[in-house]
Order: structure tokens, then sequence, then C-alpha cells
């Protein structure tokens, strides 16, 4: 089945400074989302971005998708000690019944 | 609006024990909905799904089944437990098909020994 694969697996970057996430994955889609998990709890959906659309924003989350090269990237700016968790990316299947997660990337920030 | 409650919060269970986790959603008719399962530091695997009363879809076979007996609840069972079956148990569900954000529960820590 197709999945998400996020890119870097662990990324820990200076408060402020800017943290791009990506991510791969392998059959056409007809959207692409991308969630937060803070330690121990429930995964809070961010942004879903569909197949027709190249850049969607929300606040200071800046999501691409580029259906050539079957990839996304996750952009958060000034980043904040609060946006430490992990990013999963999910992608649906052919049937848009039900979405496969990536492996995640793990984000710190330093204060 | 719509909300998801899942329960219990934790669970540790001797192996050999039944389980029964339990997710209800409110606010919304006719939810799909998931149970995913996530091993410690790890993505999240999709377990189950439902698309509606009495329609289960399995993903991975396993030593758990699930049951969705009314429109907003579903039930992840199993009648003898693994060791291998220890994670952390999500419930999510979303309004149906295309451009639709899941919601996911608080999640189950269910520990096995």
């Amino acid at each position: 089945s197709q999945q998400g694969e996020e890119d870097p697996q662990a990324l820990s970057i200076q408060e402020g400074e800017n943290a791009t996430m990506n991510c791969s994955y392998k059959t056409s889609i007809n959207n692409l989302q991308w969630y937060r998990q803070n330690s121990g709890r429930g995964l809070v959906h961010l942004i879903l971005i569909r197949s027709n659309e190249r850049e969607k924003h929300s606040g200071r989350l800046r999501v691409t998708l580029d259906t050539s090269k079957k990839s996304s990237s996750l952009l958060i700016t000034a980043s904040r000690a609060a946006d430490t968790a992990s990013y999963f990316c999910a992608t649906d299947d052919s049937s848009a019944s039900k979405i496969i997660f990536g492996s995640g990337t793990r984000l710190s920030i330093r204060p | 609006s719509q909300t998801i409650h899942q329960w219990p919060a934790t669970l540790v269970q001797p192996v050999g024990s039944p389980l029964s986790l339990e997710c209800t959603v409110e606010g919304t008719s006719n939810p799909n909905l998931y149970w995913y399962r996530q091993a410690a530091g790890r993505g999240l695997q999709l377990l189950f799904y439902s698309v509606g009363i009495g329609q289960i879809s399995s993903e991975v076979p396993q030593n758990l089944s699930a049951s969705r007996p009314q429109d907003r609840q579903f039930i992840l069972s199993s009648k003898k437990l693994l060791l291998s079956d220890s994670g952390f148990y999500l419930c999510a569900w979303s309004g149906g098909r295309f451009n639709y954000g899941y919601t996911f529960g608080s999640g189950t820590r269910l520990t096995v020994v």
C-alpha cells in the first residue's frame, strides 16, 4: 500500500529558526495531510492539500505539493518551543476510505 | 461541534486476558471510523476501518477484531492478548471520502504483561 515517508527522521533547530520536513509517497493521491503529535497524545490535523493544489498556508505553516515528484514539504516558520512534536504526513488510498501514515519526523526546538 | 471519546487512557493487562477498547463520536452522523496502533517512536499502523454500521475492513492479520454496533461507536477487541499487542491505540473519525482531515481521540496506552 502507498505510504508517505518523512525526511528527516529527526530534526533539532534553534528557537526562531524555520523547520522544513519532507514527505515522499509512491502512488497517485487525492490529497495529502500533515499531522502533529505531542508525546503520548493523539494526533492533531494541521493541514490538508488537494492533489490539484501546489501550496497552502495556515498561520506559520506552509505546505507544498509536487505531484510530479510525488513529494510534499511542511515548513514551520519562526519556530517556538511549543512546536516540539512529531510530524506525520498521510496520503489517501485510491478508494479514499483510509489514509496511510508515514513514520514521522521528530522535531525538537532548542531554547 | 464534533467530539471523539476514547477510553481508557491507560491499561495494563496480563497475557491471555481479553481486551475491549471503546471509541464514540458525538455531533456527527455516519462517520468513517478508524483504529490505529502506534509502537513506541514509530508511525501509525492502520488496523481496522469502518464506513458504516456493521462494515469492518481489516488491514493487518492479527490477534484483534473490531466491531461497529452503532453508527458512532467503534470497539476494538481481543479474546486473548499477546505481549506483541502492547502499544498506543488511537481511534479516529473522518467526515467521509476526499478532502476531510481525521480527528483523533486521545489514545489508549496498552501494556500487556
